[in-house]
């Protein structure tokens, strides 16, 4: 069966620090990846999508690697700071663009 | 105003009881999504819509029913709701480039 897997356990760094979240996946061929961020009692917010043909994405601090042979993305976040602390969910298209499907999130702490 | 707009924010109702959770978007976006979200389990969907003539079933229709009144509006019901339908419940539009949430429903059946 499909499977998204993130790490369950929560992620604590030092502020200033990069931060470096995976995202693995197994059954699934899809032509793109994204990231979101959310935060408690709020909707998930879209930060980056990356597609199949892409190794890597830039957008500010943020980094996504995409590795369609190890079926694992990795998400970084350099120069943390603790207003970044929040859940970061990776979702995964079906591969004929009709839905995205999410992984259950790490929820990453950054300490002052 | 929001992109998408979620109704209401909080609910509580009793097991059996009939209700309608409501969700409209700014965006001019086709697509229109609900999902809920459960501790441990993320986000998993509920429905989903193309355009107003277009229904889908997602992963966890059961229990569930969905209306696209209109290119801006797609509502969720629970026919007869069950305490194991407690969740929080996120309403979304995409378009090729990322999904937009709403501020989601806190769902409490009793």
């Amino acid at each position: 069966s499909q499977k998204i897997e993130q790490n369950s356990e929560a992620l604590n760094i030092q502020e200033g620090k990069t931060a470096t979240l995976t995202c693995n996946y197994t059954n699934y061929s899809p032509a793109y990846l994204q990231w979101y961020r959310q935060d408690p009692g709020r909707g998930p917010v879209f930060l980056l999508l990356i597609r199949e043909n892409e190794k890597e994405k830039r957008k500010e601090r943020l980094k996504v690697t995409f590795d369609t042979t190890l079926k694992q993305s990795l998400f970084h976040i350099t120069a943390s700071q603790p207003a970044d602390s929040a859940t970061y969910l990776c979702a995964l298209d079906d591969n004929a663009g009709n839905m995205l499907t999410f992984g259950g999130g790490t929820r990453l702490m950054v300490k002052p | 105003d929001a992109d998408v707009t979620q109704t209401p924010r909080n609910r509580i109702t009793k097991t059996g009881k009939r209700i309608m959770l409501e969700c409209s978007q700014t965006k001019g976006h086709d697509r229109m999504y609900w999902y809920r979200q459960d501790p441990g389990l993320g986000l998993r969907l509920i429905y989903y819509s193309f355009d107003v003539k277009d229904i889908n079933k997602g992963e966890i229709s059961d229990g569930y029913s969905v209306s696209r009144q209109a290119q801006a509006k797609f509502s969720l019901s629970l026919e007869s709701a069950i305490p194991n339908q407690t969740a929080l419940y996120f309403c979304a539009t995409s378009t090729n480039y990322g999904y937009t949430f709403g501020s989601g429903t806190r769902l409490t059946v009793v």
